[in-house]
């Protein structure tokens, strides 16, 4: 079984710039997670869909961060425009329902210069 | 404050070494408990699982869950180098069971 799929693994931009994440769940898979790795921390949740409805994003940052879930698959997490603060790894986690198994993907390492 | 507190080692044990992971925490709605194992530059992978209070065992894993002292704990039996790794706890509450709250990890280094 495929695991789930993020992209790209690195991104290096420059303070004020726009980037995006792209992130395609495992099959079969309603609940869909971002998270927010800071070096030296924990995975932060930044945004939960069901299906394609937001269920969570509480810890999102609105006034920067975007995040949408079209067809209830794939999804993509946006940044615009970028802070330093902003350089961590983003990943993407996907589950059949709220309580079941998280599986997440490797991650994208976004650098803010 | 945080709301999971993790011991933020490093830790480095010899081959073979009995290994304590100790999270606390303060939000007694928390009664799911997730044990995480994080390779470098991979993606957290999900260890033990444990609801409510009390003790699962899995293979050389053992997660202990204690309400009462908001404390649980993962150990590791009989560690090994491929065991080298942060390991990171998690709880979410019942009322949103899909909502993690992790600690900040322990690395731990098992030295042949």
């Amino acid at each position: 079984e495929a695991g789930v799929a993020q992209s790209p693994r690195y991104k290096i931009i420059e303070k004020r710039q726009s980037v995006a994440f792209w992130c395609n769940p495992i099959s079969g898979h309603a609940t869909l997670y971002w998270y927010q790795q800071i070096l030296g921390q924990g995975p932060k949740l930044l945004i939960q869909f069901q299906n394609n409805g937001v269920v969570d994003d509480s810890q999102l940052p609105k006034d920067r961060f975007s995040a949408e879930r079209l067809k209830g698959v794939d999804s993509t997490l946006k940044i615009q425009p970028a802070k330093l603060e902003d350089s961590a790894v983003y990943l993407c986690a996907s589950s059949l329902g709220v309580y079941n198994e998280q599986f997440f993907g490797p991650g994208t390492r976004l650098t803010v210069l | 404050q945080k709301e999971v507190e993790q011991d933020p080692g490093p830790l480095s044990v010899p081959e073979g070494a009995i290994v304590s992971l100790n999270c606390t925490y303060s939000n007694s709605a928390f009664q799911y408990f997730m044990w995480y194992r994080q390779y470098s530059r991979k993606g957290p992978e999900l260890l033990m699982y444990t609801y409510s209070s009390g003790n699962k065992e899995d293979g050389r894993f053992t997660a202990q869950v204690d309400k009462s002292s908001k404390y649980i704990s993962l150990f590791i039996r009989d560690s090994q180098p491929s065991d080298s790794a942060t390991y990171l706890c998690a709880m979410s509450a019942i009322s949103n069971a899909g909502k993690s709250t992790f600690g900040d990890g322990t690395t731990l280094t098992v030295k042949p």
